[in-house]
């Protein structure tokens, strides 16, 4: 079975341009998380799709982050402008339901954003 | 607000010497608590847990989950230089009609040679 995919592995921008970021998750995953990390912490959520519709948004900084999941496979996530607090790990995951209400959760290798 | 805590923040040790990493939680609706281990970037999954008492185990890794006192915990024995990693707990749970998981911070562990 294949796992996450996503691109670029690495990203190196400056502050105030734009940037986007691409995940195929594992096939037949209906929900899809982007995660972000910061050095030393642990994900954060920025926005987790059932399908093609947003169950979560709330910690998404909408005045600069957007995210779309087109047809419900494939996603990207976008940042524009970026500022300097943006450069972090971003993660994307899929899950899977294993039994009753359990759902598994798998990750991508993540994209490192660096923001100069 | 549903939180996820670990400690230490921080470990060293020598390779041979067994490690627990603990993983506390207080979160609504709580479902499952996931253990990943974190090299470079992507987290890896290590165990699932969703009962109390009932432990999982793979190779010289073992996590069990209590429950009741609302933690877990991931032991290593005989640590390997290869066992240096961020080690991170997430709790799932459902909420707001979908299923989330909040992570811990992380414990860092460095086995050295």
């Amino acid at each position: 079975e294949a796992g996450v995919a996503q691109s670029p592995r690495y990203k190196i921008i400056e502050k105030r341009q734009s940037v986007a970021f691409w995940c195929n998750p594992i096939s037949g995953h209906a929900t899809l998380y982007w995660y972000q990390q910061i050095l030393g912490q642990g994900p954060k959520l920025l926005i987790q799709f059932q399908n093609n519709g947003v169950v979560d948004d709330s910690q998404l900084p909408k005045d600069r982050f957007s995210a779309e999941r087109l047809k419900g496979v494939d996603s990207t996530l976008k940042i524009q402008p970026a500022k300097l607090e943006d450069s972090a790990v971003y993660l994307c995951a899929s899950s899977t339901r294993t039994s009753g209400s359990i759902y598994e959760q798998f990750f991508g290798p993540g994209t490192r954003l660096t923001v100069l | 607000e549903d939180k996820v805590v670990q400690s230490p923040l921080s470990l060293v040790v020598h390779e041979g010497d067994t490690v627990t990493l603990n993983c506390s939680y207080e979160v609504t609706n709580f479902r499952s608590l996931l253990w990943y281990k974190q090299e470079k970037k992507a987290p890896t999954f290590l165990f699932m847990l969703t009962s109390s008492g009932i432990e999982k185990k793979s190779g010289r890794l073992s996590s069990i989950l209590d429950k009741k006192e609302l933690f877990s915990i991931l032991n290593i024995t005989a640590t390997q230089t290869g066992d240096s990693a961020v080690y991170l707990c997430a709790s799932g749970a459902w909420g707001s009609g979908t299923y989330k998981y909040i992570f811990g911070t992380g414990t860092r562990l460095k086995v050295l040679a």
